[in-house]
């Protein structure tokens, strides 16, 4: 298995550009995340899906959007990019709603808006 | 409303000695999960141990043990014969059984081992 796994590893944007950022997980894993961490801090929910067709709004939302229309995939997209989206990007997976269920973490995507 | 602490932004400990790393939560939920992770200076998270409410003895895992008091809210890291490979972020974590499915996530101690 190779887990989860996210591309690019980096990426540098202009402001006002756009891209996606990809999220594969080979676990049949349901629920899936996505978190942005700013340098020296801890996590912060971006957009979380409990299973293809299903996606929520974490605190951060603002600014990303997310589509999961398979279970392995859960993409996110940065419209307009701005200087405050400068972060890493961590995408996660946990095979169910059960509270005992640890998180699989990707390896991040490092972003930085110029 | 659910929260984690983490009151230590940062920690040294001497190679070889046990060191604690703090975490406290706040839930009112009976059934949730308390987790740890280590972020080394590579970035990726690691999950290194896992306690829930309902369990009676405290998890280990190596040299990983969770100090769970449930009456007290906390879940303290202990981390025994440090290492110098385990300086790194370490992030405690609740998920509640309730709710959203999501995951709470503390502020992280920055762990030093010297030699």
């Amino acid at each position: 298995n190779a887990g989860v796994t996210q591309t690019p590893k980096f990426r540098i944007l202009k402001i006002g550009q756009s891209m996606t950022l990809q999220c594969t997980q080979d676990m049949n894993h349901n629920y899936m995340y996505w978190y942005r961490q700013d340098p020296g801090m801890g996590l912060k929910l971006i957009y979380y899906s409990v299973g293809a067709g299903i996606t929520d709004k974490g605190e951060v939302p603002n600014g990303y959007n997310v589509s999961r229309s398979t279970t392995e995939d859960f993409p996110l997209r940065l419209e307009l990019a701005a200087p405050s989206q400068t972060s890493v990007y961590f995408c996660a997976s946990s095979r169910s709603g059960r509270p005992y269920n640890e998180q699989f973490f990707g390896p991040g995507t490092r972003l930085t808006v110029l | 409303a659910q929260k984690i602490t983490q009151t230590q932004p940062g920690m040294f400990v001497q190679e070889k000695e046990a060191v604690t790393l703090d975490c406290t939560y706040d839930t009112s939920d009976q059934s949730y999960g308390l987790f740890w992770y280590k972020q080394p200076s590579s970035g990726e998270m690691i999950f290194l141990i896992y306690q829930g409410s309902y369990d009676e003895q405290n998890a280990t895992e190596g040299r990983y043990s969770l100090n769970f008091q449930k009456a007290r809210k906390s879940a303290n890291l202990v981390i025994s014969a440090s290492q110098l490979g385990d300086s790194a972020m370490y992030f405690c974590a609740m998920r509640e059984s309730s709710g959203t499915y999501k995951y709470i996530f503390g502020t992280g101690t920055r762990l030093k081992v010297l030699a």
